[in-house]
């Protein structure tokens, strides 16, 4: 069974600090999806890492695949009160026609004017 | 387009009462798939079919059956509802010719079993 890790589960913090959000596991994936949810909605996808040491960048979100491929990190640089959400990291095994994902806990983040 | 639609949005049972949460997608996707979210533990998969009249189970399958008689629906039944399927329940869709099976959720319905 492959598990992921996320840390932390809750972080809350003033407007314009940083923060990263971790996803580790022990197994080896094929890509690494990030997917943010707000509340009373379903999850949407923001990026997908594919190659080990990966790094991708969305506006203030920078998002790293681990060289093994078996972790992952969300930067947020100068986080806003938008950024409030649940974030959510899945990985995916390929080599099947569906891929079955693996979902981390997720981390609540909670960002305050 | 409307994307992955989800009836209802809430839904509250009494034990042993049985229901279909519905699901459709207007984006031509193959894959369909049902989740749950429970508090802590992520998102995790009951079943899902790679396409009409194909279907198969996910990591919790137990209590929920599912058919797909056609690409747009994917409806999800409780035969029997437990308090233990209390949760929210997510349908998503994806596109067979990704190479990561990226999912495209639609926005929910939470079930409480008294």
């Amino acid at each position: 069974t492959q598990l992921l890790e996320q840390s932390p589960q809750f972080l809350s913090i003033q407007e314009g600090e940083n923060l990263t959000v971790y996803c580790n596991s022990s197994s080896v994936f094929s890509s690494l999806q990030w997917y943010r949810q707000e509340p009373g909605e379903g999850p949407v996808l923001l990026v997908t890492v594919v190659t080990g040491g990966e790094v991708k960048k969305l506006k203030r979100l920078t998002f790293q695949f681990g060289d093994a491929r078996k972790d992952s990190s969300l930067h947020i640089t100068a986080a806003q009160p938008g950024d409030t959400g649940l974030y959510l990291c899945a990985g995916h095994v390929g080599g099947t026609s569906y891929g079955k994902l693996t979902f981390g806990q997720g981390t609540i983040l909670t960002v305050h004017p | 387009n409307a994307g992955v639609t989800q009836t209802p949005k809430f839904q509250v049972l009494k034990t042993g009462q049985s229901m279909t949460l519905q699901c459709a997608q207007d984006m031509n996707h193959e894959y369909m798939s049902w989740y749950r979210q429970d508090p802590g533990m992520g998102l995790r998969l009951i079943h899902y079919s790679v396409g009409a009249g194909i279907t198969d189970q996910g990591e919790v399958p137990n209590g929920y059956n599912v058919s797909r008689s056609t690409t747009e629906d994917f409806p999800l039944r409780l035969l029997s509802a437990a308090p233990s399927q209390t949760s929210v329940y997510f349908c998503a869709s994806s596109y067979q010719g990704s190479s990561y099976n990226e999912q495209f959720f639609g926005p929910g319905t939470r079930l409480t079993v008294l």
